[in-house]
């Protein structure tokens, strides 16, 4: 069974400085995808950025970027120049190819932004 | 404007009363998730409906039921619901399987009394 691990329960980082989540994953599939997920307190869920399995050239978008590393199954997010909206806990998330559509969320990372 | 619409935000239902979600969507996605978040936790995963058919997850208990009577429209229906139900419930949708990516309504949170 897949498996997805985020081993930062909290994290802090000064207004405009970079951060990085990490999330690893395990499973025996070679075809899924990995998404990060922003729930803003009280707010709706949405999405950060995705990465398909096949695709060795990261993702990026704006001032989000992950490094992925299939060999290792590590999937970590990076958020450049920290903004106060991105206080919010994030949810690295699994989503098989293979396996009935099946999605698997980590535990989530709660980021604070401190001014 | 909403795309995936959640009511009410907020339900209070007393213990073993059935209680009814509901979900709509305006993007004419083909796939209705329904997912348990409690407090501080990752969301878990129900089940879904691909178009009409319903995948249900293993450890979903019984109590919980699912309905889509259209494309549009997604219930849960919780029969008897016990004070560990409490939780917010999201309703998700997507396009398609794979990679395509979920989008999220804001939630109901459930109480029980």
């Amino acid at each position: 069974a897949q498996t997805v691990t985020q081993s930062q329960p909290e994290m802090s980082v000064q207004e405009a400085e970079t951060v990085t989540l990490s999330c690893t994953y395990d499973t025996s599939e070679s075809d899924y995808y990995l998404f990060w997920y922003k729930q803003p307190p009280s707010r709706q869920m949405i999405l950060v950025i995705r990465q398909e399995a096949y695709k060795q050239q990261n993702a990026t978008e704006n001032r989000f970027s992950v490094n992925f590393q299939k060999a290792a199954k590590s999937f970590s997010l990076k958020i450049s120049d920290s903004q106060l909206g991105d206080a919010a806990m994030y949810f690295c998330a699994y989503r098989s190819e293979e396996q009935d559509d099946k999605i698997i969320f980590g535990k989530g990372t709660r980021l604070h932004i401190l001014p | 404007d909403a795309m995936v619409i959640q009511n009410p935000r907020y339900q209070v239902t007393q213990f073993g009363k059935p209680v009814t979600l509901s979900c709509s969507q305006t993007l004419n996605h083909n796939v209705m998730y329904w997912y348990q978040q409690k407090s501080s936790q990752a969301p878990k995963l129900l089940f879904h409906y691909y178009d009409k058919d319903f995948n249900n997850e293993a450890d979903t208990p019984d109590n919980f039921q699912s309905r889509r009577p259209n494309t549009s429209f997604c219930f849960l229906d919780i029969r008897s619901p016990g004070l560990g139900d409490a939780a917010m419930y999201l309703c998700a949708t997507s396009r398609d399987r794979g990679q395509k990516p979920q989008h999220f309504g804001d939630g109901t949170r459930l109480s029980i009394l």
